[in-house]
């Protein structure tokens, strides 16, 4: 059975840092992968997704994500935080039936 | 409203009622789908729904239940609410299937007293 892990719960970053969210999955052939971020009290935006081709994603937002076949890994990053990036964010596998697997998530906090 | 809606927004209810959260999107989406969301869990599948008159189980599906007779519609009853169903959920569709990108409603908070 497929998985998703996002090794850190709760990332802190001060305003105009860099930030990278970590992914790992398990799954036998290769994923669709996706991330989403949910602001406090909404559901949940796509920020961006991967099915093959270039293993750099760019996506909404100015973040962005690469694809690490060899690691197992989808990490997301951003130059540059702003604090209205402060949000949980969800990696997720797709499988079959369009069913989503999500990781735990983690909740991005972002100091002046 | 355009979109993916979802009612009640709260609900409290007591243990062993009936509830039935709705689900309604205006994209006649052929998927849809229940999450649940705990923390340190992220979101859960309960069920899902390919078409009108097509669902299967998630990871979570006991003690819900569902039916799809209008695509627009995607309702979820708990039978008989037990406290370890106090969560928020989550509808969501997508236009087909593998790959697609799954639009969220805002969400429905439940809890069970």
């Amino acid at each position: 059975a497929q998985s998703v892990t996002q090794p850190d719960i709760h990332i802190t970053v001060s305003e105009g840092a860099s930030l990278e969210l970590r992914c790992n999955y398990s799954y036998g052939a290769t994923p669709y992968l996706f991330w989403y971020v949910q602001s406090p009290g909404q559901g949940l935006q796509l920020l961006l997704k991967y099915f093959s081709g270039d293993t750099l994603v760019q996506g909404i937002k100015g973040f962005e994500a690469e694809f690490k076949r060899s690691q197992s890994s989808f990490n997301l990053r951003k130059p540059s935080v702003h604090w209205s990036d402060a949000a949980e964010y969800f990696c997720a596998v797709g499988e079959g039936w369009g069913k989503l697997q999500f990781g735990a998530g983690t909740q991005v906090v972002v100091t002046p | 409203d355009a979109g993916i809606t979802q009612s009640p927004r709260y609900k409290i209810t007591e243990t062993g009622r009936q509830v039935t959260l709705m689900c309604h999107q205006t994209w006649s989406h052929s998927y849809m789908f229940w999450y649940r969301q705990d923390l340190g869990h992220g979101l859960r599948l309960i069920y899902y729904s390919a078409a009108a008159d097509i669902t299967d189980k998630g990871e979570v599906p006991d003690g819900y239940v569902v039916s799809r007779s209008k695509t627009e519609n995607f309702p979820l009853t708990l039978e008989s609410a037990t406290r370890s169903q106090t969560s928020v959920y989550f509808c969501a569709s997508s236009e087909s299937g593998t790959g697609d990108e799954q639009y969220f409603g805002p969400g429905t908070r439940l809890t069970v007293t």
